[in-house]
């Protein structure tokens, strides 16, 4: 079976702090992709990152980094130096299953970021 | 530019009302897709297609009904509307160029609210 753990549902942080959001995904495939949408007040999803299981590297995007770790199923986001356009919900979702040539998505329950000035 | 959209943005019905949401994309993507978005639960999938004719359950789809009959339109349909049916609808399309995986892209959401 294929899931999405979202464990911390709400984070507040002041501006330019740093904070991280955890993202731990179960699968037994072992070909899969993970992503990261952001959800701003407005509603609409954003896509952020996608990343195929047989790449680790961790990647960086300004003040966006995101760390790949198998060994303990996890994909997390990590924001330096928050800032209030920074609050939204964000969602972290994998996709696997060979037999849905990979496109279906299981998405976690979000974690909504609140960053306050 | 290419685009997907959703109509309509809100939509008020009553119990027991039969309601189409309609999706259109110009990314003439091969795979689409139908979400709700409720407190909680994340995005849960509803109905999806990687093509014309060709439609699939998702893990929530009893009470929803898709038909595909081209390549941009994914309309959704509620056949007798129900008030746990009131949530926030996403409707997404993704391309089937890699072998998996594709990023999906997102419209802007319908409100559906039954009373």
């Amino acid at each position: 079976a294929q899931k999405v753990t979202q464990a911390q549902t709400e984070i507040s942080v002041v501006e330019k702090e740093d904070v991280t959001l955890d993202c731990v995904y179960e699968t037994r495939d072992t070909t899969y992709y993970l992503f990261w949408y952001k959800q701003p007040p407005s509603g609409e999803l954003v896509f952020l990152i996608r990343r195929n299981s047989f790449d680790e590297q961790n990647e960086i995007s300004g003040r966006y980094s995101w760390n790949f770790q198998k060994s303990t199923s996890s994909f997390n986001f990590t924001i330096t130096a928050s800032q209030v356009v920074d609050s939204a919900v964000y969602f972290c979702a994998l996709s696997a299953g060979i037999q849905y040539n990979f496109n279906k998505f299981y998405f976690g329950s979000g974690t909504k970021l609140n960053v306050k000035p | 530019d290419a685009e997907i959209t959703q109509s309509p943005r809100h939509k008020i019905t009553e119990t027991g009302r039969q309601v189409t949401l309609a999706c259109h994309q110009t990314w003439n993507h091969n795979n689409m897709f139908w979400y709700r978005q409720d407190l909680g639960h994340g995005l849960r999938l509803i109905h999806y297609s990687y093509g014309v004719q060709d439609t699939n359950k998702g893990e929530v789809s009893d009470g929803y009904s898709v038909s595909r009959s081209n390549t941009e339109d994914l309309p959704l349909t509620l056949e007798s509307a129900a008030s746990s049916q009131t949530s926030v609808y996403f409707c997404a399309s993704s391309e089937s160029r890699l072998a998996g995986g594709n990023t999906q892209y997102f419209g802007p959401g319908t409100r559906l609210t039954v009373l």
